[in-house]
């Protein structure tokens, strides 16, 4: 079964560039979330879709991300204009579903995309 | 805001040492703890998920503990190998989060042979 795959490994762009990160999530699985580590800081939460409904999008920083998962597939990460502080990487998970068997919470994740704005 | 925490934040051990982690994490409304091994440039793998205080997880030289009356959970490495070399990430989950992960800041592993 192929993991959690993202697209690119690795950008580097200017800033006010616009750049589109993709996340393909193990199949079947319902939840998609995206995270973002910043160098030196812990991992930290975007949003949550459940199929394709954003379910929690209570970490977005501000109005320059946007994401989409159109027909509950793949999910993109939209950075428009991108600025300096959004370095770093950006990790995509996946989980079957939420219910009280401890396994449905393992979220799976990808490599990540690493992103450099300069 | 909630905060997980993991110390210490880097180790170094010689082969053959066995070692261990602490993350603590608020226990207020929580639902379950995930420990992730994680290399740079790779995928971060997960190791365990716990949902019971007492929990109890082995995975070959890995194990994990899970007290969620006072909010924490160790990792243990029994003989670490170099190939044992990572970052350790606790993240916990709460209810009504719907599932979003708090992660601590890891804990940074050199097993040195």
């Amino acid at each position: 079964e192929a993991g959690v795959t993202q697209f690119p490994s690795h950008s580097v762009i200017e800033k006010g560039q616009t750049v589109t990160l993709r996340c393909d999530p193990i199949s079947g699985h319902d939840n998609l979330y995206w995270y973002r580590r910043v160098m030196g800081k812990e991992i930290k939460f975007l949003l949550h879709f459940v199929k394709e409904s954003k379910q929690d999008e209570s970490g977005m920083p501000n109005n320059r991300f946007l994401a989409e998962r159109t027909g509950g597939t793949y999910s993109t990460l939209k950075v428009q204009p991108a600025e300096l502080e959004d370095s770093g990487v950006y990790f995509c998970a996946s989980s079957q579903g939420l219910s009280w068997r401890a396994t449905s919470y393992e979220q799976y994740f990808g490599p990540g995309t690493r992103l450099t704005v300069t | 805001i909630l905060n997980v925490e993991q110390s210490p934040q880097s180790l170094h051990v010689q082969e053959g040492d066995s070692t261990n982690f602490t993350c603590s994490f608020p226990s207020s409304n929580f639902y379950a703890l995930h420990w992730y091994r994680w290399e740079t440039a790779k995928s971060p793998e997960a190791l365990f998920v716990m949902t019971l205080n007492g929990d109890e997880k082995k995975k070959g030289r890995i194990s994990a503990t899970l007290n969620t009356k006072e909010g924490y959970s160790y990792l243990y490495i029994k003989g670490s190998q170099p190939e044992d070399s990572a970052t350790y990430l606790c993240a916990s989950h709460y209810g009504g989060s719907q599932g979003n992960l708090i992660f601590g800041k890891g804990t940074k592993l050199s097993v040195k042979p």
